[in-house]
């Protein structure tokens, strides 16, 4: 079953500007990861944040996580056009060690 | 490094004509791997996972199957492809199974299945 649900399902911004996408859940989970996907391509890992985490960085990206909210988000700071891709939320769920449970992801388009 | 190679790119099939996906991994040893399908728009549903040679765990009923024959090649096949058999579909691996460990999961570029 889909646990990550992200939110918004398209966005479409001006290249500069800050992307915003969340992403809830409704279990316990161990981690959330994000993932990007370009058109007709696999995914790319881009950024893990553990149960135990608020707020990780890694360079343009910012994700936070409330485990309280069953809630995460992932900030993208000064968008390129190249930011042009569906993100993807996945958590990995106390209760399941062998799978990720996917969300249907948010069109981000980029314009410029 | 590691690598993931998945192939073909693209494939278009006859209903009830056999499938064979290939995916091979490069720079590691006893990789956990996963097929996936990803429907247009949506997430991913995982079909097959497997831990080590010859060993898979299916994750939903299906029309398809998976083998490991050797450490780091996964194949997923069907004898008679169904309509409902088209779909993105993408292998992957990682070092920790299931939750992908520090890194996450490393993704094919995927195949493109068109059953008509």
């Amino acid at each position: 079953s889909q646990q990550g649900e992200e939110d918004p399902q398209a966005l479409s911004i001006q290249e500069g500007e800050n992307a915003t996408m969340n992403c809830s859940y409704k279990t316990s989970i161990n981690n959330l990861q994000w993932y990007r996907q370009n058109s007709g391509r696999g995914l790319v890992h881009l950024i893990l944040i553990r149960s135990n985490e608020r707020e990780k960085h890694s360079g343009r990206l910012r994700v936070t996580l409330d485990t309280s909210k069953k809630s995460s988000s992932l900030l993208i700071t000064a968008s390129r056009a190249a930011d042009t891709a569906s993100y993807f939320c996945a958590t990995a769920p106390r209760e399941s060690n062998y799978q990720l449970i996917w969300g249907a992801g948010t069109k981000l388009i980029i314009k410029p | 490094s590691q690598t993931i190679h998945q192939w073909p790119a693209t494939l278009v099939q006859p209903v009830g004509s056999p499938l064979s996906l290939e995916c091979t991994v490069e720079g590691t040893s006893n990789p956990n791997l996963y097929w996936y399908r990803q429907a247009a728009g949506r997430g991913l549903q995982l079909l097959f996972y497997s831990v080590g040679i010859g060993q898979i765990s299916s994750e939903v009923p299906q029309n398809l199957s998976a083998s490991r024959p050797q450490d780091r090649q996964f194949i997923l096949s069907s004898k008679k492809l169904l309509l409902s058999d088209s779909g993105f579909y993408l292998c992957a691996w990682s070092v920790t199974l299931g939750t992908g460990g520090k890194y996450g999961y490393t993704f094919g570029s995927g195949t493109r299945l068109t059953v008509v």
